[in-house]
């Protein structure tokens, strides 16, 4: 599975967008971007994936650039409890296991 | 509320003991997935069992093993428990290849 890089923190006004980047430079063509969160010491929990589509659901959007190097990540109106740390994965679709990193914890504040 | 449920939430023991965690998965998930997340090492990928049978396998110790059941609930059993195993062990199931949901995990303390 390719390696995912991001940066370890953010802060986002609430009610701004909060925009969260991903780099995947060693994806390949089978490889999905996930991306999860996990709010204190609660279970991961999942928002959203995409193969080469922007995609968007009702908690998030996500972009994926031409060449699927990097995503990022959209919560279009933060709340305070958008706090959390966020994890892009990238997973091929026949391997099961999620590969976390380190994730970006991202902070609302009011 | 992921539709995945773990028990217990907490549990506390000591050093040599062993313990066994349950998960039930989603209704209609065949896959089950357990993951360790520690300080120090973050989430890890243990194992994965498929509808009974073991799937993957990850940095999973020998002490530790799981196992599904008929009715496709899981355990994973942890014994001659050590300090570092103190952790939360969490289960996700998924229909196989799709996106796996989590349960609330099992915070384990090891005294």
């Amino acid at each position: 599975d390719a390696k995912t890089t991001q940066p370890p923190s953010m802060d986002c006004a609430e009610g701004r967008a909060a925009n969260l980047p991903c780099n995947h430079s060693t994806i390949s063509g089978n490889e999905y971007v996930y991306w999860y969160r996990q709010i204190h010491s609660q279970g991961p929990q999942y928002i959203i994936h995409g193969l080469k589509n922007n995609e968007t659901n009702e908690m998030a959007s996500l972009i994926i650039t031409e060449d699927r190097k990097s995503s990022t990540l959209i919560l279009p109106h933060a709340t305070l409890r958008d706090t959390a740390v966020y994890y892009c994965i990238v997973r091929a679709y026949n391997t099961d296991k999620l590969i976390f990193g380190t994730g970006t914890r991202l902070q609302v504040f009011p | 509320d992921s539709g995945v449920t773990q028990t217990p939430k907490h549990l506390i023991t000591a050093t040599g003991q062993r313990v066994t965690l349950r998960c039930s998965p989603r209704s209609g998930d065949l896959s089950v997935y357990w993951y360790q997340q520690s300080l120090d090492q973050g989430l890890q990928f243990l194992i994965q069992y498929y509808n009974g049978e073991e799937r993957a396998k990850g940095n999973i110790l020998e002490r530790f093993s799981a196992q599904q059941f008929p009715d496709l609930h899981s355990e994973l059993n942890l014994s001659s428990l050590e300090l570092g195993d103190s952790a939360l062990y969490f289960c996700a199931s998924s229909v196989v290849g799709d996106t796996q949901y989590f349960g609330p995990g099992t915070r384990l303390t090891v005294l």
